[in-house]
């Protein structure tokens, strides 16, 4: 079990905008460390999405962006694309684990 | 290009052992803590542990400490995982990360920002 939870999956129509949930408590978000999100598409290996809460590496679509609020972060898709359809985790630090912690996980479903 | 390559995955009996390898190229390897995260099959990521760029810090999760052993040679560019004592649980793709801090330690809000393709630890009698 992760101490940050994500819904299971979300879905949308191609061109609606989704919003992803990462909800933490007052060891890890609430704590104020940085969130990162990362994008797994169907067999592939996990790719950082989105780092220090708002940042996008190089090459991320600005239809990506994310924000971060008391225990909580998300992560917003505007113009959904076919392409989008694959899993997304978040990740922090919890200082009570005084450890990296991944998400649950949440599955992007293109209508 | 920046990559990174493992290897070493495969069959593993129960009370086993495995090493796994994860070769670098593409930047500079000496400036980089790394990582190690692993999936089970259908399932979601899992942190594992982190070694800083000299080897002189290592970090492990409670469910692998005292049975797995993050190394790193800097003259092969190479990160290390030695798993012993392996369990079903263990049975999963394990993937090395890059820390996307170039200071060569990894601090709580550092992310992982360049990913191996994953090698498949399967552990089954």
């Amino acid at each position: 079990q992760s101490v940050l939870t994500q819904p299971p999956s979300v879905s949308g129509a191609p061109g609606q905008r989704l919003t992803i949930s990462c909800t933490g408590g007052s060891s890890n978000i609430g704590a104020g460390y940085d969130v990162h999100w990362y994008q797994q598409l169907p067999g592939t290996a996990p790719k950082l999405l989105m780092f220090h809460n708002s940042d996008r590496p190089s090459g991320v679509p600005d239809r990506f962006s994310g924000s971060q609020s008391g225990t909580s972060a998300s992560l917003a898709i505007t113009g959904l694309q076919a392409e989008d359809e694959a899993d997304y985790y978040c990740q922090t630090y919890d200082s009570s684990l005084s450890g990296y912690v991944f998400g649950t996980g949440t599955k992007v479903i293109v209508l | 290009e920046v990559q990174l390559v493992e290897s070493g995955g495969g069959l593993v009996q129960p009370g086993g052992s495995l090493r796994l390898s994860c070769v670098a190229s593409g930047f500079s390897f000496n400036n980089h803590a790394m990582h190690w995260v692993r999936q089970a099959p259908g399932k979601g990521l899992e942190y594992v542990s982190a070694i800083s760029s000299d080897g002189g810090s290592t970090y492990y999760a409670e469910s692998v400490k005292g049975r797995f052993t993050i190394s790193r040679d800097s003259s092969k560019n190479t990160l290390y995982l030695q798993m012993g004592s392996l369990r079903a649980e263990d049975m999963a793709v394990y993937y090395c990360a890059r820390d996307d801090d170039s200071s060569g330690y990894y601090y709580n809000n550092d992310a992982f920002d360049i990913w191996g393709q994953g090698t498949m630890v399967t552990v089954s009698s």
